[in-house]
């Protein structure tokens, strides 16, 4: 089965554009994960869809970060606009409900560089 | 609200050394454990995880893991390291809906 994919891996953008991060899931897993690792930190939760609908956005850091999964399959997060400590690598990760929904499966993450 | 603490930000090993990275966390509830590993250059990967039963866990490429509930720990183990184990170690818990991540261990097997 494919994994799942994010694009683009890389991405470097001046302060105040906007970017647009993509994820597309394993096929069929309804829970769909944002984390994000800024340099030498820990991995931090964003959010979490279920299906199209967002179960928890506490770890979104402002209202510059905004999340969509239409239809409930890929996902975009947009930062817009950007400023310079959201540098980072963002990494997705999807999981069934089900016997196995606590075994996330990552994406290979996009880093993010705002110069 | 869940936390995660690993004690060594860093590990130098040599090869065939013994390897042990400690994790510790804090949630009051029933929770489930990871680890996750980051090879150079590639993504996140399940290395293992505990949920119920046999507190002591084995995992891909020879790691295991046990988990002490008294000592809230989950720390992993393995008895010989090769240079091929050089990578970042995560691990992590989940109490609820999302998945929780410690600061990580870097690891480096020096051959």
């Amino acid at each position: 089965e494919a994994g799942v994919t994010q694009f683009p891996s890389h991405s470097v953008i001046e302060k105040g554009q906007t970017v647009t991060l993509r994820c597309d899931p394993i096929s069929g897993h309804d829970n769909l994960y944002w984390y994000r690792r800024v340099m030498g930190k820990e991995i931090k939760f964003l959010l979490h869809f279920v299906k199209e609908s967002k179960q928890d956005e506490s770890g979104m850091p402002n209202n510059r970060f905004l999340a969509e999964r239409t239809g409930g399959t890929y996902s975009t997060l947009k930062v817009q606009p950007a400023e310079l400590e959201d540098s980072g690598v963002y990494f997705c990760a999807s999981s069934q409900t089900g016997t196995d929904y606590y075994g996330y499966t990552f994406g290979s993450g996009t880093r993010l560089t705002v110069v | 609200a869940q936390s995660v603490s690993q004690h060594n930000h860093h590990v130098i090993l040599s090869e065939a050394a013994s390897l042990e990275l400690g994790c510790n966390y804090s949630y009051g509830g029933t929770v489930n454990l990871f680890w996750y590993v980051q090879y150079p250059g590639q993504h996140l990967q399940l290395l293992l995880k505990y949920f119920s039963g046999d507190p002591l866990v084995k995992g891909i490429k020879g790691f295991e893991a046990e988990f002490i509930k008294s000592k809230f720990s989950f720390n992993l183990r393995k008895p010989s390291v090769q240079w091929s184990d050089t990578a970042e170690y995560f691990c992590a818990v989940n109490g609820g809906d999302k998945v929780i991540f410690g600061p990580g261990t870097s690891l480096s097997v020096i051959p």
